[in-house]
């Protein structure tokens, strides 16, 4: 079935430093891919997504491409801020499944 | 557009009793809800598919007479946790489908068994 790897966090950047967290997926197909943002004592937030291979979602400055030779959707923001940090999950969905698979959640503590 | 309202966000019951938390979409109809239970260290949990005017579909592991869900209407799902222990604690999220691949969630239920 379909699984979502992402890396362990917690992540600790200072502000304006560059973001990266790594997401794999296996799957049966291509599922669309996903990366949804948790703020504190939140509900989960779509921040971007991409729906086949090599594109590419982006939103306040987020950035991930869907490689389908890695099967990799990491997520990169060039200048992280303090208000960035959020727990954030890598997710699929479709292949085999119509269920919307999720990571672990990696945590973002940004510093000023 | 594809609000979903989960009330309440923080409960405290007490051990034995049963506790209900609703997860409404505002503008759309859901006909089909999840519920995700959130433990420690934040991974995500699906608990059950929630159809509209049909029974629950359980994910493995998840004791159905626990947390009972009832889909009654296209724009409310419920779920019931029956008996709650202190185990039974945690952060439950609901979502709902929409546009085909679309996903909202609700803000979440802060449950706290004592």
């Amino acid at each position: 079935g379909n699984s979502v790897t992402q890396m362990e966090g917690p992540v600790t950047l200072s502000e304006e430093a560059f973001l990266t967290i790594n997401c794999t997926y296996t799957a049966t197909g291509y599922p669309s891919l996903f990366w949804y943002v948790q703020y504190p004592g939140e509900g989960l937030q779509l921040l971007l997504k991409a729906t086949k291979a090599d594109d590419k979602g982006s939103n306040k400055g987020f950035e991930a491409t869907y490689r389908k030779e890695t099967t990799s959707f990491h997520l990169e923001k060039g200048s992280v801020q303090v208000s960035d940090s959020a727990v954030y999950f890598c997710a699929s969905y479709g292949g085999a499944t119509n269920k919307l698979i999720f990571g672990t959640g990696t945590l973002l503590a940004v510093q000023p | 557009g594809a609000v979903v309202s989960q009330h309440p966000s923080r409960v405290i019951c007490k051990s034995g009793t049963s506790v209900k938390i609703e997860c409404r979409s505002l503008d759309f109809q859901a006909t089909t809800m999840f519920w995700y239970r959130q433990f420690p260290k934040q991974s995500l949990m699906l608990m059950a598919t929630s159809n509209e005017g049909s029974k629950a579909t359980y994910e493995q592991g998840v004791e159905k007479d626990k947390f009972l869900i009832n889909h009654a209407s296209l724009t409310l799902s419920t779920l019931t946790v029956t008996s709650a222990h202190p185990e039974d604690s945690s952060f439950y999220i609901c979502s709902a489908r929409f546009g085909g691949i679309g996903y909202t969630f609700g803000s979440g239920t802060r449950l706290t068994v004592v």
